[in-house]
């Protein structure tokens, strides 16, 4: 079974730190995709990155980075120099590669002060 | 190009009604898929669709049936509404290339 933990309920940090959302994730198949997700207080989701199980290249977008590692299992997503419109729960999810379907973590949500 | 639409955005239903969410999206992907979203477990996968005529259970699918009749609608019935079923709702489609787009969800309360 798939499954995706994020340990992190909920941070709360002052704007300008650099912040770390944490993601573990369990399969047993060698081809899958990681994503994550973001939920502004609006309600729509956002798409912010896909990443394949055979590339293990960090991603860096702006104030975004993503650390992939398949040792440990685990797809991080820091936010540097945070704002408080980066202020919103975000989520990490895993599909296979059938059907796309998603397994998704709880959620963190982040809270951005000014 | 409207990408992932549904509607109702709000919903209120007594135990035992049923109703339908409608969800279109008009990119001809193949994938669709409802979720629902409670406070704590993130989303969980309820019904999903590889094409038209093509459906399957996901993780929570009791209570809620699906059909796929074209490429661009996959409506969720829900057979008799319960409490439990109080939610928000999200529908979403995707290519081959795996990435899900969302619509904007559907606040479902039943009292």
């Amino acid at each position: 079974a798939q499954k995706v933990t994020q340990a992190q309920t909920e941070i709360s940090v002052v704007e300008k730190e650099d912040v770390t959302l944490d993601c573990v994730y369990e399969t047993r198949d060698t081809t899958y995709y990681l994503f994550w997700y973001k939920q502004p207080p609006s309600g729509e989701l956002v798409f912010l990155i896909r990443r394949n199980s055979f590339d293990e290249q960090n991603e860096i977008s702006g104030r975004y980075s993503w650390n992939f590692q398949k040792s440990t299992s685990s797809f991080n997503f820091t936010i540097t120099a945070s704002q408080v419109v980066d202020s919103a729960v975000y989520f990490c999810a895993l599909s296979m590669e059938y059907g796309n379907k998603l397994v998704f973590g709880a959620g963190t949500i982040l809270r951005v002060k000014s | 190009n409207a990408g992932v639409t549904q509607t109702p955005k709000f919903q209120v239903l007594k135990t035992g009604q049923s109703m339908t969410l409608q969800c279109a999206q008009d990119m001809n992907h193949e994938y669709m898929s409802w979720y629902r979203q409670d406070p704590g477990m993130g989303l969980r996968l309820i019904h999903y669709s590889v094409g038209a005529g093509i459906t399957d259970q996901g993780e929570v699918p009791n209570g809620y049936n699906v059909s796929r009749s074209t490429t661009e609608d996959f409506p969720l019935r829900l057979l008799s509404a319960a409490p439990s079923q109080t939610s928000v709702y999200f529908c979403a489609s995707s290519s081959v290339m795996h990435e899900q787009y969302f619509g904007p969800g559907t606040r479902l309360t039943v009292t």
